[in-house]
C-alpha cells in the first residue's frame, strides 16, 4: 500500500462546474499538506499549503484536512479553462527529514 | 523574493555520453536543495536531497550522482547515461520548512 493514494483521473469538467480532488494517506504522523498545479511541461507551483487539520480558503480554492479520516481535498470553484492541469497532493511529518511525500497526481481537464 | 533556475530546458544526448544538469537558487540561503525525476506517469520520484554544502543524501540506487558545491548551487550528474534515464528532471529548494518550491524542470531524452 502507498503510503498517499490519489485517483490519477483523468478528470474532464465542463466550465463553471466545482470540481472536488482528494488524496488519502496512511501515515499518522503527517501534519503538513499541500497541494501543487502542474501545467504540461512546467514545474509543479505551491497552490495551497495546510498545516494539521481544518480547512484554508484562498480565492477559488479551498483545501480540507480530516486528520482523523486521513483525507484531503482540494475544491475548486467556478472551474476555468485555465486550471486544467495535473494536481499533485504532498505531505510531511516531523520525522520525514524534509522529505515530501507525493501522490501521483490528478489530471483535470476543464472543457469551455 | 527567492527564484529558482534550471538549465539545460531542454536535452537530447546519446546513450553512453555524461551527463551534467545544474540548478540555482537566488534570494534566500542554506536552503535544502532536492532533485526529483518524473517519468511520464506523472509521479516525482525523489533522486537526491541536500541540507547543506557537501552533504548529500541518495534515495535510489542508480546511474546518477549530485554534488552541491556552492549553498545555492545542486548539480545532478551521470558518467554514462542509459535509456532508462530519460525523463523531466526537476530541481527543488525548502527554506528548511516544510513546503517545496519547484524549478521550471529539464526535459531530458536519452537516445
Amino acid at each position: 500500500q502507498k503510503e498517499v493514494e490519489q485517483d490519477p483521473g483523468p478528470l474532464s469538467v465542463p466550465e463553471g462546474a466545482i470540481v472536488s480532488l482528494n488524496c488519502t494517506y496512511s501515515n499518522s504522523a503527517f501534519q503538513y499538506f499541500m497541494w501543487y498545479r502542474q501545467y504540461s511541461r512546467k514545474g509543479p507551483e505551491l497552490l495551497m499549503y495546510t498545516y494539521s487539520s481544518g480547512n484554508k480558503e484562498d480565492g477559488r480554492f479551498t483545501a480540507q484536512v480530516d486528520k482523523s479520516s486521513k483525507y484531503i481535498s482540494l475544491f475548486i470553484r467556478d472551474s476555468q479553462p485555465s486550471d486544467s492541469a495535473t494536481y499533485l497532493c504532498a505531505m510531511s511529518g516531523h520525522n520525514q527529514g524534509g522529505k515530501l511525500i507525493f501522490g501521483q497526481g490528478t489530471e483535470l481537464s476543464v472543457k469551455p | 523574493s527567492q527564484t529558482i533556475h534550471q538549465w539545460p530546458a531542454t536535452l537530447v544526448q546519446p546513450v553512453g555520453s555524461p551527463l551534467s544538469l545544474e540548478c540555482t537558487v537566488e534570494g534566500t540561503s542554506n536552503p535544502n536543495l532536492y532533485w526529483y525525476r518524473q517519468a511520464a506517469g506523472r509521479g516525482l520520484q525523489l533522486l537526491f536531497y541536500s541540507v547543506g554544502i557537501g552533504q548529500i543524501s541518495s534515495e535510489v540506487p542508480q546511474n546518477l550522482s549530485a554534488s552541491r558545491p556552492q549553498d545555492r548551487q545542486f548539480i545532478l550528474s551521470s558518467k554514462k547515461l542509459l535509456l532508462s534515464d530519460s525523463g523531466f528532471y526537476l530541481c527543488a529548494w525548502s527554506p528548511k520548512g516544510e513546503t517545496q518550491y519547484f524549478g521550471p524542470g529539464t526535459r531530458l531524452l536519452v537516445l
